[in-house]
């Protein structure tokens, strides 16, 4: 079975703009889970969608948005990008997510941000 | 106080004996619980969940939640060389808020 992938790996952007990254989960996982992991915050979760719904929101600004089709793979936005958006963006899939049966949850590779 | 807190290490224990993780939160109606461990340079991946006091033991792992004392940790017997990584604590808050620790660096030495 194909684990979780993302795209693009590696992205080099610019003040200002903005970036759409892309979450293909495992095949039959409803969930994805978005999270942001810097050196200096740590690992903070961003959003998690499940079935084109997202059903839970971290604490983050109106600049990040994510959707989820109805294939399960999901993308996330950030508009007006700033320069302390440089970091690890992982997306985590599962079959139920977090909320409701307890099962695991399998993150896929990340996609590494830098804003100059 | 953070809302989720973690020793940052670098915790060292020999080849062989037993590592113990722990993490406080400040949340008392915290339901969720998890640990997920984190290869320099990979993913993390989820290793255990917990929810209800007690332990819970999963091969060489036990997670164990304090709910009243507002703990959750995580043993590792027979700590192996390849268990040397960053164990994160997370958390579901009780208003639905999923929060991690900073990580704990732990080195198993040969």
């Amino acid at each position: 079975k194909a684990g979780v992938t993302q795209t693009p790996r590696y992205l080099i952007k610019t003040r200002g703009q903005q970036v759409t990254l892309s979450c293909s989960p495992i095949s039959g996982h409803r969930s994805v889970s978005w999270y942001q992991q810097t050196p200096g915050q740590g690992l903070q979760f961003l959003f998690e969608y499940f079935s084109e719904t997202q059903r839970n929101k971290g604490n983050f600004p109106g600049r990040f948005s994510g959707r989820q089709f109805s294939n399960s793979r999901s993308e996330m936005n950030v508009s007006t990008l700033e320069l302390g958006d440089s970091a690890l963006y992982l997306c985590a899939s599962s079959y139920a997510g977090t909320s409701g049966s307890r099962e695991t949850q399998y993150f896929g590779p990340g996609t590494r941000l830098l804003v100059l | 106080q953070k809302e989720v807190e973690q020793n940052s290490g670098p915790l060292s224990v020999p080849e062989g004996a037993i590592a113990s993780l722990n993490c406080t939160y400040s949340d008392r109606g915290s339901q969720s619980f998890f640990w997920y461990r984190q290869y320099s340079g990979k993913s993390p991946e989820l290793i255990m969940f917990i929810y209800s006091n007690g332990d819970k033991e999963d091969g060489r792992f036990t997670a164990q939640l304090n709910k009243a004392s507002q703990y959750v940790s995580l043993l590792i017997r027979d700590s192996q060389p390849s268990d040397s990584a960053t164990y994160l604590c997370a958390l579901k808050t009780s208003y639905d808020k999923v929060i991690f620790g900073p990580g704990t660096s732990l080195s198993v030495i040969p």
